[in-house]
């Protein structure tokens, strides 16, 4: 099955960039979905489609896909963006097709 | 606006089986795909099972494959997890979630409801 692997942890100043990346085979011939969770509360989508916002999310979120990799990076970093991420792709090639990383968890020091 | 809200989480032994639902507003529930996605307290997102707008097609994690249905009933706009042979790894919240785009299979999930915490131990 398709495996997405991202960093356990990220670290950023804030005002500074955030760079989250998650590898998986050929990954940049998928649409992957980026997300984001805060501690006890429910995911929200902030990228989808490998780089669109969903109306509302900040566009200092932003995503790029290409080769093994996929990218979310998170401009200007404030204290409230700290949270866990996690990627998903759809892997049509399987009978369980939602496939998510391991998540990240930002730290904005 | 769109609303998820799941119920049906309790405590069960291992072995028992329980029904999660999910009732759904804000939006025409037969025009969109259906997920269920768990999360053990402090661990990952782990998709569980999702459901076609119209109920043809359904697909399942292998971890819970042959244990768990879903299922859904448009007349009442609600989505529904059926789940037996329950383990002890099958503690977790369990999230209802809808998909971005209407009649597609393969979309983002865009609303995410609160979940509901099973706890399975004996």
């Amino acid at each position: 099955s398709y495996v997405l692997t991202q960093p356990p942890s990220v670290s950023v100043a804030p005002g500074q960039t955030a760079r989250i990346t998650c590898g998986g085979n050929n990954i940049g011939i998928k649409r992957v979905h980026w997300y984001q969770q805060k501690p006890g509360q429910a995911p929200v989508l902030v990228v989808y489609d490998d780089s669109d916002r969903p109306s509302g999310i900040p566009e200092r979120f932003s995503g790029s896909n290409s080769g093994n990799t996929a990218t979310l990076t998170i401009g200007r970093v404030e204290a409230g963006d700290e949270a866990d991420y996690y990627c998903q792709v759809w892997d049509n090639r399987s009978d369980h097709p939602v496939v998510f990383g391991g998540g990240t968890k930002l730290t904005v020091l | 606006e769109v609303q998820l809200v799941e119920s049906g989480g309790v405590v069960k032994q291992p072995g028992g089986s329980l029904k999660l639902s999910c009732a759904a507003t804000g939006f025409i529930f037969d025009d969109f795909t259906m997920h269920w996605v768990r999360q053990v307290p402090g661990k990952g997102l782990e998709w569980v099972s999702l459901i076609s707008w119209d109920g043809a097609r359904t697909y399942y994690a292998d971890s819970v494959k042959g244990r768990f249905t879903i299922s859904r009933d448009n007349s009442k706009n609600s989505l529904y997890l059926q789940m037996n042979s329950l383990r002890t790894e099958d503690t977790a919240f369990y999230y209802c979630a809808k998909s971005r785009l209407l009649h597609r299979l393969h979309s983002a999930c865009h609303y995410w409801g609160q979940g509901t915490l099973v706890t399975v131990s004996s």
